[in-house]
């Protein structure tokens, strides 16, 4: 297993247009996780799924957000109507029920809206 | 609403020196890890600390969670450049919400040739 990966590492998108960014985690990890990091501030969590389950989410994450995780493996999360406000690093973490708790995280996606 | 707070928030010194980073609250966790991230990558998972005044060593890292659990430290020995990076610190609650993790806003650490 490679760990958990993200797609695209990149994405720039003109204010009003909707994005959609993929989550691999590993294999036999049943949480996954979203955050959201902007500049000078640590990781800010969005949501969370227990398999296909989608447990919480943030009062970060506003109508635009949706987020799924069809069949408790890879995981999307889209922005409709994007705003300039919306440009960060998106991270997904993924971990396991049992061991330490701790986290993988991908590498994220970086988004600039323009 | 437990507030996390990260000290110092930046912290710039040369190879060789020692330091130390701070992660302080006004909860008691279950447990704290801390985590570094390069920059445009995932923080990556150092260490777990759980009982009261613990102390491990990872390398030249040594970690010490205080022991009223409320309060953790990171200290570097003969920092390196490639010791650069963010640190952050993320406590645990125990109950409901032990699943999910709060970052604190973390302290920026170059270290210089």
């Amino acid at each position: 297993d490679t760990g958990v990966s993200q797609d695209p590492r990149h994405k720039i998108t003109k204010r009003g247009q909707n994005v959609t960014f993929r989550c691999d985690p590993i294999s036999e990890h049943n949480r996954l996780y979203w955050y959201r990091q902007t500049l000078g501030q640590g990781p800010e969590f969005l949501t969370y799924f227990q398999n296909e389950a989608q447990l919480e989410k943030s009062r970060l994450l506003s109508d635009r957000f949706s987020a799924e995780r069809p069949k408790g493996s890879f995981s999307t999360l889209e922005i409709q109507r994007t705003e300039q406000g919306d440009s960060a690093m998106y991270l997904c973490a993924s971990s396991s029920l049992k061991g330490s708790y701790g986290y993988t995280f991908g590498s994220g996606t970086r988004l600039t809206v323009v | 609403t437990q507030l996390l707070e990260q000290s110092p928030q930046f912290l710039s010194i040369q190879e060789g020196e020692n330091l130390t980073v701070y992660c302080n609250s006004s909860s008691v966790f279950s447990s704290l890890q801390w985590y570094r991230q390069e920059p445009g990558e995932g923080p990556v998972l150092l260490v777990t600390v759980v009982t009261g005044g613990e102390v491990k060593k990872l390398k030249r890292l040594t970690f010490q969670f205080g022991d009223a659990r409320k309060d953790s430290s990171l200290h570097i020995t003969a920092a390196q450049p490639g010791d650069t990076g963010l640190y952050l610190c993320a406590p645990q609650n125990s109950g409901g919400s032990n699943y999910k993790l709060t970052f604190g806003k973390g302290t920026l650490l170059t270290v210089n040739p």
